[in-house]
């Protein structure tokens, strides 16, 4: 069965660097998510991309994050300069249609912890 | 701002046991809710609801969406350990392209 992958599955950073958080999802799905979810907190949703460019964005997403689609398979995260409350797990997640149509698929996730 | 509330926050019961739980919220111009399980890391799609009073059923599993009371119910017949998770409830609404989860329900089941 087809599934979003998420690499790595666990990252540690110390504060102040740069983090790549990669993601391939499901093949012919043309919606892309970023979630995350704090420790004992709800998942958040941060940021969704369609047709090469960012669709909707929650005010966590600010400036210093950032999704890239490089090539046909990846979906990337960036967080330019981490801080010690970006420490959470992160989900990528796709769909085939819009969130409104149809449901979306979640990676494993990357445990991100900033020290 | 859209809301969404999930009760009760945890549940034990017994293998063989019925539970029902809950998922109320507020959405600007709702377009559909849905249920995930996490077990230990994905969530793992259940289900998709848009219409009220239109039972959604995959084996021991069912919900259903009410749009006029803002609510959906979660069932569970004849729980097994493997249930044992953590349940999450979301709504699309106006954004259109996000999910906005409630806190989930933690359900434990004992042998």
């Amino acid at each position: 069965e087809p599934e979003v992958t998420q690499t790595p599955s666990h990252q540690v950073t110390q504060m102040g660097q740069e983090v790549i958080l990669r993601c391939v999802p499901i093949s012919n799905h043309l919606y892309f998510y970023w979630y995350r979810q704090i420790l004992g907190q709800k998942v958040e949703f941060l940021v969704s991309f369609y047709n090469n460019e960012i669709s909707e964005k929650s005010e966590i997403f600010d400036d210093q994050f950032s999704v890239e689609r490089p090539d046909g398979s990846n979906f990337t995260l960036k967080i330019r300069s981490t801080k010690l409350e970006d420490s959470a797990m992160y989900f990528c997640a796709s769909s085939a249609e819009s969130a409104i149509y149809t449901e979306a698929f979640f990676g494993q996730g990357t445990r991100l912890t900033v020290v | 701002e859209d809301k969404v509330v999930q009760s009760p926050l945890s549940l034990v019961v017994h293998e063989g046991d019925t539970v029902t739980l809950n998922c109320s919220y507020e959405v600007t111009n709702f377009r559909s809710l849905l249920w995930y399980k996490q077990e230990k890391k994905a969530p793992t799609f259940l289900f998709m609801l848009t219409s009220s009073g239109i039972e959604k059923k995959s084996g021991r599993l069912s919900s259903i969406l009410d749009k006029k009371e803002l609510f959906s119910i979660l069932n569970i017949t004849a729980t097994q350990t493997g249930d044992s998770a953590i349940y999450l409830c979301a709504v699309v609404g106006n954004a259109g392209n996000m999910l906005t989860f409630g806190g989930g329900t933690r359900l434990m089941v004992k042998p």
